[in-house]
């Protein structure tokens, strides 16, 4: 079975522009998780999305937003990018029943790898 | 508000040797999930262990095993004779069971070397 898969695998833009990344979920997993990676950290919670409801945003400014699709695949937008926001994103999926507890281990991609010039 | 502290930011050791990493987490929930993750340098977490903040069964799994006490708000992660595919930056996270809350709370990580 295919994991959680993202594109596209490197990108780089320059200031001011906008990026999008896709993420699609491991097949039968409805929620879907992005964090954003900067070298030597460890991740930092960016959106949640189950059966396309945002259901958790990290501390991150409006020039991030994402959605998610019927089927459950999934789109990060970052607006206006700055230097700062050169990082690996990672997306997510779990696998969550309808109780939405969250004791389900995230599964995550190979992530993202954004660079700002 | 969730905290996760991994105070050993590397850590080198010989091949077979045991190697034991720390996770030190702050919450105020009573009830929460820790995990380990591995990040190999192509960049994807790999999901290894999970304890459910209610048991404090410690277990053994392969090479892998974990003491988790919640007494001292430890969860220690140790890998037994040590593989140099062993090698990559572990992170320890913390999420509590809320409701619609899936955010993992990570450390920074600690970055293990194994010398052949």
């Amino acid at each position: 079975d295919a994991g959680v898969t993202q594109s596209p695998t490197h990108l780089i833009k320059t200031r001011g522009q906008h990026v999008t990344l896709r993420c699609s979920p491991i097949s039968g997993h409805k929620s879907v998780s992005w964090y954003q990676q900067v070298l030597g950290q460890g991740p930092q919670f960016i959106f949640q999305y189950y059966e396309k409801e945002e259901r958790g945003r990290g501390n991150f400014p409006d020039r991030f937003s994402a959605r998610q699709f019927p089927n459950y695949s999934s789109e990060l937008n970052v607006n206006a990018l700055l230097l700062g926001d050169s990082a690996l994103y990672l997306c997510a999926s779990s696998a969550t029943g309808v109780s939405m507890v969250g004791n389900q281990p995230q599964h995550f991609g190979d992530g993202t790898r954004l660079s700002i010039l | 508000a969730q905290k996760v502290t991994q105070a050993q930011t590397e850590i080198s050791v010989v091949e077979k040797e045991d190697v034991t990493l720390d996770c030190v987490y702050e919450t105020r929930d009573t009830t929460y999930y820790l995990f380990w993750y591995k990040q190999p340098p192509s960049g994807e977490l790999v999901f290894l262990i999970r304890r459910n903040s209610f048991d404090e069964q410690n277990e053994i799994s392969g090479r892998y095993s974990w003491n988790f006490q919640k007494s001292t708000s430890s969860f220690n992660f140790t890998i037994t004779a040590s593989q140099v595919v062993d090698s990559a930056v572990y992170f320890c996270a913390l999420k509590y069971s809320g409701a619609g809350s899936y955010q993992l709370t990570f450390g920074k990580g600690t970055k293990l070397s194994v010398i052949p």
